[in-house]
């Protein structure tokens, strides 16, 4: 079975761009997260969909979004970057959301410019 | 809140030796408690989690942990290190009650010298 797979792998935008990162969860999965991981804050929780709805979103401006697609597909978007908002972006796919192993794809770098 | 608290930031060992990287929780209710490594370069990969069951842990590549509520710990062990032990590891904590938002620990630098 094929793991979580996430496009592109890497990406240098500049200030006040925008930028969409696309996840494809293991086949089944119907659960996306998204995480956040810097040097200085760690990993942080950005949000999590089921079955295209948002149920839990962690501490971050609006101006991060995201969605679900009915094939569980996921995309996160981040609108008028930030030098901060350079980072590793990791989605991470389970069954059904529930407490329990979350598989990791290997991440996007964005590097803001 | 649920959180977790790695309580050293490099680990240094050598090969052969054993393995202890600590871990303490806080959380309002029975959590769900994972840990996970991270090579680098590579996503985060499983290493065993805890979900009420048996306190006694096992998980892969001969890694345990241990659950203990009295002293609130998830202490992370292996008897032998390996080189290819060497890499980043992170104790976690799942919140609200099972759903899919993971609270990391801070991360501990396993280091594994010949």
């Amino acid at each position: 079975k094929a793991g979580v797979t996430q496009t592109p792998r890497y990406l240098i935008k500049t200030r006040g761009q925008q930028v969409t990162l696309s996840c494809s969860p293991i086949s089944g999965h119907r659960s996306v997260s998204w995480y956040q991981q810097t040097p200085g804050q760690g990993l942080q929780f950005l949000f999590e969909y089921f079955s295209e709805t948002q149920r839990n979103k962690g501490n971050f401006p609006g101006r991060f979004s995201g969605r679900q697609f009915s094939n569980s597909r996921s995309e996160m978007n981040v609108s008028t970057l930030e030098l901060g908002d350079s980072a590793l972006y990791l989605c991470a796919s389970s069954l059904d959301g529930r407490a329990g192993e979350q598989y990791f794809g290997p991440g996007t770098r964005l590097t803001v410019t | 809140a649920q959180s977790v608290t790695q309580l050293d930031s490099h680990v240094s060992v050598s090969e052969g030796t054993p393995v202890l990287l600590r871990c303490n929780y806080s959380s309002s209710y029975s959590p769900s408690l994972f840990w996970y490594v991270q090579h680098p370069n590579k996503g985060l990969q499983l290493l065993l989690k805890y979900t009420s069951a048996a306190t006694l842990v096992k998980g892969i590549n001969g890694f345990e942990a241990e659950f203990k509520k009295s002293e609130t710990s998830f202490h992370l062990t292996k008897p032998s290190a390996h080189m290819s032990d060497a890499a980043e590891y992170f104790c976690v904590v799942s919140d609200q009650g099972g759903f899919q938002k993971l609270v990391f620990g801070t991360g501990t630098r396993l280091l594994v010298s010949p």
